[in-house]
């Protein structure tokens, strides 16, 4: 069956310092990946996804960049956190066509 | 664009007490429908689905009808249970060669009490 895992689950960084979220997704191959954001208090929405390997869409202009070095493998970055960028950060991925997303457990980002 | 308009929560209700969150979208094409569910401190889990007109998505005892004449996707459950207290999302797909794209609408907060 396919999984999908997140780390760190919640992460704690003082402002100007990089960023590194991670995300895998086990027993499948090519599949479409995405990162959301989940402000407090607020809906989702998509920063980035990835129909493949090195291949990245970004959604809107922010402090956030992504890459995706292998197949499985999405990864979220900035060079220097903002205040703004915290917030929970989940990680999805779908099969071939109109399939559902299915999403990681989350990592809370808290920006000091 | 696409868009999903749910209703503002929290909504708070007695054990075995109706439940109805209303679910209201906007889309160019024929797109499909979700209902999302996050436990506290958890990602999104999949309730249920539809993708076409007049389907209905039933899971958990949750039901949602795809109504494109109302373009409403309204999730019910008749008794709601304490374990339901939750976030739930509607959300609307349209595939297109560039992914599987989801809109969601902002969440509203279930809370169920004994």
């Amino acid at each position: 069956s396919q999984t999908i895992h997140q780390w760190p689950a919640t992460l704690v960084q003082p402002v100007g310092s990089p960023l590194s979220l991670e995300c895998t997704v086990e027993g499948t191959s090519n599949p479409n990946l995405y990162w959301y954001r989940q402000a407090a208090g607020r809906g989702l929405q998509l920063l980035f996804y990835s129909v493949g390997i090195g291949q990245i869409s970004s959604e809107v202009p922010q402090n956030l960049s992504a890459s995706r070095p292998q197949d499985r493998q999405f990864i979220l970055s900035s060079k220097k956190l903002l205040l703004s960028d915290s917030g929970f950060y989940l990680c999805a991925w779908h099969g071939l066509g109109n399939s559902p997303l299915h999403f990681g457990n989350g990592t809370r980002l808290t920006v000091t | 664009g696409n868009s999903v308009t749910q209703m503002e929560g929290p909504v708070t209700l007695s054990e075995e007490a109706f439940l109805t969150i209303n679910c209201t979208y906007t889309a160019t094409g024929y797109p499909s429908l979700f209902w999302y569910v996050q436990y506290p401190g958890e990602g999104l889990q999949l309730l249920l689905k539809a993708t076409k007109a007049d389907d209905k998505g039933s899971n958990k005892g949750f039901e949602a009808t795809y109504r494109k004449e109302t373009t409403s996707f309204h999730l019910e459950k008749g008794s709601v249970q304490v374990s339901d207290s939750a976030v739930y999302f509607c959300a609307l797909s349209e595939f297109t060669g560039g992914g599987n794209k989801l809109t969601f609408g902002t969440g509203t907060q279930l809370k169920v009490e004994l």
